[in-house]
């Protein structure tokens, strides 16, 4: 089975600032994805941002991007120049990439608060 | 393009009321449709998925059931809730049936069970 954890339940970070959010994951999978899930007031789950664990190369969207070290199974989410908007909770997910239909692990969350 | 539409947006029931939760998708056809549920503070909780018409998945036992009589609608329910039954409700569908899919969510349902 597949687990991910969020350890920081909550952050914040000042307007226009850097913030990094941490997940780890443990799988005995070799092929999986990763992703990032925002969920800010409205409650409305959006996805950030995607990895694909057979790439070397962090996913990068706009502000944000990823760090993604799959011998440590780790997979951080990095916002730059951060917005009021961006605050949010932050959820990572996991998926393997066998032909299920069964979707997504998730993790606790991090509710990220951008301060002006 | 493809919208989610779930509802109620809020729901109160007492104990022992049944429950009917119902999401339809838009724009797509044969989506694979999931069910989850978040408790307060907490991730999301697979319930069920489902791939086609009649065919539901559980991941976790439980006083709920799902249904899904047309291809683009899904219905979570119940015929006598529980206490331990609250939470937000999320609806999603996918394109396809690998792990790489990515999931759109409805706007979710709020039920308390007082």
């Amino acid at each position: 089975a597949q687990t991910v954890t969020q350890s920081q339940p909550e952050m914040s970070v000042q307007e226009a600032e850097t913030v990094t959010l941490s997940c780890t994951y443990d799988t005995s999978e070799n092929n999986y994805y990763l992703f990032w899930y925002k969920q800010p007031p409205s409650r409305q789950m959006i996805l950030v941002i995607r990895q694909e664990a057979y790439k070397q190369q962090n996913a990068t969207e706009n502000r944000f991007s990823v760090n993604f070290q799959k011998a440590a199974k780790s997979f951080s989410l990095k916002i730059s120049d951060s917005q009021l908007g961006d605050t949010a909770m932050y959820f990572c997910a996991f998926s393997i990439s066998s032909g299920s239909a069964r979707q997504l692990t998730f993790g606790s969350g991090t509710q990220l608060t951008v301060l002006p | 393009s493809q919208t989610i539409h779930q509802w109620p947006a809020t729901l109160v029931q007492p104990v022992g009321s049944p429950l009917s939760l119902e999401c339809t998708v838009e724009g797509t056809s044969n989506p694979n449709l999931y069910w989850y549920r978040q408790a307060a503070g907490r991730g999301l909780q697979l319930l069920f998925y489902s791939v086609g018409i009649g065919q539901i998945s559980s991941e976790v036992p439980q006083n709920l059931s799902a249904s899904r009589p047309q291809d683009r609608q899904f219905i979570l329910s119940s015929k006598k809730l529980l206490l331990s039954d609250s939470g937000f409700y999320l609806c999603a569908w996918a394109k396809g049936r690998t792990g790489a899919e990515k999931l759109f969510f409805g706007s979710g349902t709020q039920l308390s069970v007082l």
